[in-house]
């Protein structure tokens, strides 16, 4: 079993639409909560990060943990086609970064 | 300029091959990475160096090697190319007296098939 656990997808959503990104994690000595977004053909790309449980928003962007319950979580309002890409969490420890699948993410105008 | 480059961008190479991919950084990072990415399986850690003296092994190193030769250059080498190493290959970089030194920055990655 994967230390991160991220569902593939594909999701495919309106221009507009609330979307949910997901992650579950087993090792608990994660310390910081990474979002790597991904374009087709590119390197991933740092979107935000969380330190330990709560939220933090940054624009149409929230990332949330629950480290209770291991549960990782990206949300984007109101989202546009530009937002179609792939979405890694990444949990990091000792300097290392854990990589979920990703969730390849179509938002169609 | 970007601050991580790779080469080559593209290469197809023949089973049994040499192969060495390069990476290179002005970033000023003292810690480099070297990850490949498989369709369906996200990206997986293959050799990492905190500095240029210090090299460890990822999840999946068996049939690769690496080489530090600076701060600047991570260079990662497969002896004998088979065709399931055939993948996406990213380099990253990090540094460690940031506040953020967990925050990995990426290259444009290199496309390797195996032939």
């Amino acid at each position: 079993q994967k230390e991160v656990e991220q569902d593939p997808g594909p999701l495919s959503v309106p221009e507009g639409a609330i979307v949910s990104l997901n992650c579950t994690y087993s090792n608990s000595a994660f310390q910081y909560f990474m979002w790597y977004r991904q374009y087709s053909r590119k390197g991933p790309e740092l979107l935000m990060y969380t330190y330990s449980s709560g939220n933090k928003e940054d624009g149409r962007f929230t990332a949330q943990v629950d480290k209770s319950s291991k549960y990782i979580s990206l949300f984007i309002r109101d989202s546009q086609p530009s937002d179609s890409a792939t979405y890694l969490c990444a949990p990091t420890t000792l300097g290392r970064l854990y990589f979920g699948r990703g969730t390849q993410l179509t938002v169609w105008p | 300029d970007a601050d991580v480059t790779q080469t080559p961008r593209n290469r197809i190479t023949k089973t049994g091959k040499r192969i060495m991919l390069e990476c290179s950084q002005t970033k000023g990072h003292d810690r480099m990475y070297w990850y490949r990415q498989d369709p369906g399986l996200g990206l997986r850690l293959i050799y990492y160096s905190f500095d240029v003296k210090d090299i460890n092994k990822g999840e999946i190193s068996d049939g690769y090697s690496v080489s530090r030769q600076a701060q600047a250059k991570f260079s990662l080498s497969l002896e004998s190319a088979i065709p399931n190493q055939t993948a996406l290959y990213f380099c990253a970089t990090s540094d460690s007296t940031s506040g953020e030194s967990d925050t990995q920055y990426f290259g444009p990655g290199t496309r390797l098939t195996v032939l």
